[in-house]
């Protein structure tokens, strides 16, 4: 199976500065039919997960585009700029090229 | 607008068996895949199972298998997890998600709890 493997695990954050996120996964994700699954969601507190991200850098309909992604076969990163309140919650990698999928861990995002 | 609302979590014993329903609303819910995920307390999200959009395969994750059931019924826009022979470990938010084109997992419920204690 494979590997999902995030850096850091919390990332403290001053509102309106930016925040990086890694993903790195334990073989490539790109797949036969030349596309990357790789997706990023965002979990606030208490509430259930939310795509973001899918195929590395698209944006899901309504994602601000102070989100972005970017990243190629095992190497990936998501971007928050101009941080604000309301991102707080944990950020997931998640890879759906090889079966069964796989999450990160998981990468808590606070404001300092 | 798509909503994936989950049902059925309660408090169960270990070895008892619980189902789970996910009622779907506001799109073609017989054109999509569905995922079943958990996340236990305190923990990060766990891939549990898949059901293609017309129920031809089902999937699961090696530690429910044997154990877990996915079903649907695309007449009543409901996608089901039997869960038999429940463990302790199983204890977790159960939530149901779209598979949409791109393999991205788009919609998600707002989740069930399952809690198997003695």
């Amino acid at each position: 199976d494979v590997v999902m493997t995030q850096t850091p695990l919390s990332s403290p954050v001053t509102l309106g500065q930016s925040a990086s996120i890694s993903c790195r996964s334990s073989q490539s994700l790109v797949h036969s039919d030349g596309n990357t699954y790789l997706s990023w969601l965002q979990q606030r507190p208490g509430q259930p997960p939310r795509l973001l991200i899918y195929k590395i850098s698209d944006r899901f309909s309504g994602v601000p585009d102070r989100f972005s992604g970017s990243g190629a076969g095992t190497d990936f990163t998501l971007e928050i700029s101009r941080v604000e309140a309301e991102d707080v919650g944990v950020y997931y990698c998640m890879q759906a090229t090889h079966f069964p999928q796989s999450f990160g861990q998981g990468t808590k995002v606070e404001i300092k | 607008q798509v909503q994936l609302v989950e049902s059925g979590g309660g408090v169960v014993q270990p070895g008892r068996s619980l189902r789970l329903s996910c009622a779907a609303s506001g799109f073609t819910f017989s054109s999509h895949g569905m995922h079943w995920v958990r996340q236990a307390p305190g923990k990060g999200l766990e891939w549990v199972a898949v059901i293609w959009y017309d129920g031809s395969n089902k999937y699961y994750a090696h530690s429910v298998e044997g154990r877990f059931t996915i079903s649907r019924d695309n007449s009543k826009n409901i996608l089901y997890l039997q869960m038999n022979s429940l463990r302790a470990e199983d204890t977790a938010v159960y939530y149901c998600a779209r598979w949409a084109d791109n393999r991205k997992w788009d919609y998600w419920g707002q989740g069930t709890r399952v809690t198997v204690s003695s």
